[in-house]
Formats: C-alpha cells, structure tokens, sequence
C-alpha cells in the first residue's frame, strides 16, 4: 500500500516570500491533516479536512496559511508571506490512524 | 499547563536495560492515548495505542492512570534500533490529537 505523499521534500525561501507544499493521502481516506513540527517539539495540528471539508482549523494563522482539498483527495498549504517562525517541518497525515507522510523541512531565511 | 507534557530527555540507556517514560495531560476527559515513534528527521510512527486495562506488545508495555492523568511506556532489554524520541498522544474524543515534545532516547552498546 503506498503512503502519504508530500513534495517537496525540502524548501528554502526568504521572509516576505510565499510557498506551497502538495500531500496526495493513501488512497481511500477521507480525513487528511496537515502539522506544523518545529524543532525541539512535537507535531501541532494545523488543519484536518474530512473530505473536502474543514473540520478543524483553530489553530490555524489565518492571516498567512491557506490550505485547501478541492477534491477531497489532494491538499495543498500555502504560506504567503513567510516568517523567520515559520521554519519548520510541515507534516501531511491521513485515515483515523494518522499515517504520517515523510514532511516538507521548511526553512525561511 | 501544557496539554500534553514529557521530560524531553536525553535518557542514554545501556544496551538491554529497561527504560521507563511518563507523560501527563491537562484534560481529564480525554479519551485515546498514544504513543508514537519519531526517528531523527523522519516522520512520526504509531508505535502503540494506550488501553485502560494497560497493553503489551513484545518488549513494550504502556499503562494508563487516569486517576493521576499520566500514561506510561515500558520498553524491556532495549535495542540500539530503540533509539528514538518517543512521542505522547492524547485525544479527545474524535477531536485532534495532541502531541506532548518527546522524549529522547538513546541506547548506548
């Protein structure tokens, strides 16, 4: 069975710049989540989607991050404009059991 | 408080010792308990779920105390592939998973 996807694997970008990453889920589950990891910390959940709808996004900087799943399979999360803060490895996750793909590292110089 | 809180370690552990990690959480109403494995730079892995009556599973055993809001993990005669930082999760009920920081864990030969 493959996993969660994620491009691109790794990002530099300077402040005031926008970025994307893509997360295409395992195939069949409704639920897909995206975290933000900084280092030294555990994953924060940024947004989960069950289909193409959001269920949560609380935590979510509304005034940066934007994040969409417009089929309910693929999501994309943009950051636009980026922060020094927002260095981080961002993580895709999907299905009740929260499979985790292999992240985008972030870094905003 | 945190939610979810971890002695973030280091622990450097002799090769077949017994290692012992706590996590307390904040929200005594929350439901499911995890712990997840995040190897160095790679994404975090569902190690194992935390049942009331306590679970094992080889050399890992995880314990829940919801009276002291704390859940525990037990790994036996350790392995160098144990190294590690081990993650604490706790949801409530089908609300998001909150993670603690990790602990890090190091097996020594």
């Amino acid at each position: 069975e493959a996993g969660v996807a994620q491009s691109p694997r790794y990002k530099i970008i300077e402040k005031r710049q926008s970025v994307a990453f893509w997360c295409n889920p395992i195939s069949g589950h409704a639920t897909l989540y995206w975290y933000q990891q900084i280092l030294g910390q555990g994953p924060k959940l940024l947004i989960q989607f069950q289909n193409n709808g959001v269920v949560d996004d609380s935590q979510l900087p509304k005034d940066r991050f934007s994040a969409e799943r417009l089929k309910g399979v693929d999501s994309t999360l943009k950051i636009q404009p980026a922060k020094l803060e927002d260095s981080a490895v961002y993580l895709c996750a999907s299905g009740d059991e929260q499979y985790f793909g292999p992240g985008t590292r972030l870094t905003v110089t | 408080r945190k939610e979810v809180e971890q002695d973030p370690g280091p622990f450097n552990v002799p090769e077949g010792a017994t290692v012992a990690f706590n996590c307390t959480y904040s929200n005594s109403a929350s439901q499911s308990f995890f712990w997840y494995r995040q190897d160095c730079r790679k994404e975090p892995k569902l190690l194992m779920s935390v049942y009331s009556s306590g679970n094992e599973d080889g050399r890992f055993t995880a314990q829940l105390n919801r009276a002291s809001q704390y859940i525990s993990l037990l790994i036996r005669d350790s392995k160098l592939s144990d190294s590690a930082t081990y993650l604490c999760v706790v949801q409530f009920g089908n609300e998001k998973l909150t993670f603690g920081t990790g602990t890090r864990l190091t097996i020594i030969p």
